[in-house]
């Protein structure tokens, strides 16, 4: 049981360069969410995703796109990379749009911009 | 301001203490309170909730709400060095949209 499986762990990138961070869960959950984590900030909500088919911003979605796939895929785009977006991205996914607990996190992907 | 504060830390203390860890908040619509524990490296994972006002007991760890105060408390009794890992607050309000709102984490230290 795999739980949330994002690809890469890690990540360097130069700036202007773009990538796609990839995740994919095995729990048949709706909703999905992509966070980033940076120090004395905690996890801020970049986009989510409630249902299959539909995407919303979150709190900082600036300088990201976002692609639900399918029910069990949920990637996030960085079309031209800044050193701002050096941080750790989590993808996680619950069960239902409005069941407020029981996220399920992947175990992130630590990007750096030089 | 932010909507959730939680102190940074680091809190270190000794095996076998009782740790209290807090937020506070501003928006009182918010009715769902959460903890995530997080090793160093890995995702959150859910710790406890609780629903409005009151405590949530489970094993060594007791969850508080006080909704007048727009504070919360998670409290480790018997701390042990696996507790060692970075707690965070999360917050939701009733109905509505799954979105969670969350502290800025307090990174615990427990040595023996």
């Amino acid at each position: 049981n795999a739980g949330v499986t994002q690809t890469p762990k890690f990540q360097v990138l130069k700036t202007g360069q773009s990538m796609t961070l990839q995740c994919a869960q095995d729990m048949n959950h709706n909703s999905m969410y992509w966070y980033r984590q940076d120090p004395g900030m905690g996890l801020r909500l970049i986009y989510y995703s409630a249902s299959e088919g539909t995407t919303d911003k979150g709190e900082v979605p600036n300088g990201y796109n976002v692609s639900r796939l399918n029910k069990r895929e949920f990637s996030l785009r960085l079309e031209s990379a800044a050193p701002s977006q050096t941080s750790v991205y989590f993808c996680a996914s619950s069960e239902a749009e409005k069941i407020p607990y029981g996220y399920t996190f992947g175990s992130g992907t630590r990007l750096t911009v030089v | 301001q932010k909507e959730v504060e939680q102190d940074p830390g680091p809190l270190s203390v000794p095996e076998g203490a009782i740790v209290s860890l807090n937020c506070t908040y501003s928006n009182s619509a918010f009715q769902y309170f959460m903890w995530y524990r997080q090793y160093s490296r890995k995702g959150p994972e859910l710790l406890m909730y609780t629903y409005s006002s009151g405590n949530k007991e489970d094993g060594r760890f007791t969850a508080q709400v006080d909704k007048s105060s727009k504070y919360i408390s998670l409290f480790i009794r018997d701390s042990q060095p696996s507790d060692s890992a970075t707690y965070l607050c999360a917050m939701s309000f009733s109905g509505g949209y799954n979105k969670l709102i969350f502290g800025a984490g307090t990174r615990l230290a427990v040595h023996p």
